[in-house]
C-alpha cells in the first residue's frame, strides 16, 4: 500500500540543540517532497522544497535531505529556538500516470525547552 | 501582497444542514486547493480548481462540492452535514498547482 509517515511521537529537545525530523514513504514515484511548519489554529506555511534529483537544500538554519533510495526525508533545525516549536508536516508530490498528485504525513509536534 | 483569506474562520451547524465555505487566493495565484484536517487522518485533499475548471478530485463523497469563479476565488459546499465532518477546512492557492502552496488560515466547522 502507498503511505507516508512521520515521526508520530512528539520531539522535545533543548534549546541550541539539533531537531530531526523523518519523513518516510513507500510505493511512490517521487517528484519532489516540501516541509511545511503548522502553528495551531492556522494553516501550514511552505519552508522548503527539494526535487528528486536533489540530495541535499538548506535555508538559513534548515536543512532537508532526501534520499530516494531509502525513501526517506530527514529535516533538520540547527541552533533550535523556542520560536521553532510547532507541527511540522512533510508533503510528497508524486507522479500518478500523467497526473502529478500530493500526499501529506500527520505531521511531528516539535518542542523546544528553553 | 495580501495572503490567502478563507471566510468565515469558525462555524457551527447542525447534522443535515448545509454549508458554503469561501477562499480568495493571492493576487494572481489561478490554482486553489482545498483540504480537509483533523487529527487522526492528517490532512485530506478535496479538489484542486485552475481557471474555473476541477483539475483534481480527491475521494470525498458527493456531498462535497467546490467551484471557482472567474476572479480565482473559490468556495466549497457541504450539504447534508453529518458530525463526522467537524474538521479545519484549508484552501491554498499556487501559482501553477502542484509545487509551493500558500495556506489560509482555515475555517474551523463543527457539526452539532
Amino acid at each position: 500500500s502507498q503511505k507516508i509517515e512521520q515521526n508520530s511521537e512528539a520531539l522535545n529537545i533543548q534549546e541550541g540543540k539539533t531537531a530531526t525530523l523523518t519523513c518516510n514513504y513507500t510505493n511512490y514515484s517521487p517528484a519532489y517532497l516540501q516541509w511545511y511548519r503548522q502553528d495551531p489554529g492556522r494553516g501550514p506555511v511552505f519552508l522548503l522544497l527539494i526535487r528528486e534529483n536533489e540530495k541535499e537544500k538548506r535555508k538559513e538554519r534548515l536543512k532537508v535531505t532526501f534520499d530516494t533510495t531509502l525513501k526517506q526525508s530527514l529535516f533538520h533545525i540547527t541552533a533550535s529556538q523556542p520560536a521553532d516549536s510547532a507541527t511540522y508536516l512533510c508533503a510528497l508530490g508524486y507522479r500518478a500516470g500523467n497526473n502529478r498528485k500530493l500526499i501529506w504525513g500527520l505531521g511531528t509536534s516539535l518542542a523546544v525547552n528553553p | 501582497k495580501a495572503g490567502v483569506t478563507q471566510t468565515p474562520r469558525y462555524l457551527i451547524k447542525t447534522r443535515g444542514q448545509q454549508v458554503t465555505l469561501s477562499c480568495s487566493p493571492i493576487s494572481g495565484h489561478r490554482s486553489v486547493s482545498w483540504y480537509q484536517q483533523t487529527p487522526g487522518q492528517g490532512l485530506q485533499f478535496l479538489f484542486e480548481y485552475f481557471s474555473e475548471t476541477q483539475r483534481n478530485k480527491g475521494n470525498f463523497p458527493g456531498r462535497f462540492s467546490g467551484r471557482q469563479f472567474s476572479n480565482s476565488r473559490s468556495e466549497m459546499n457541504v450539504s447534508t452535514l453529518e458530525l463526522g465532518d467537524s474538521a479545519l477546512y484549508l484552501c491554498a492557492s499556487s501559482v501553477g498547482g502542484s509545487n509551493q502552496a500558500f495556506f489560509g488560515q482555515g475555517t474551523r466547522l463543527t457539526v452539532v
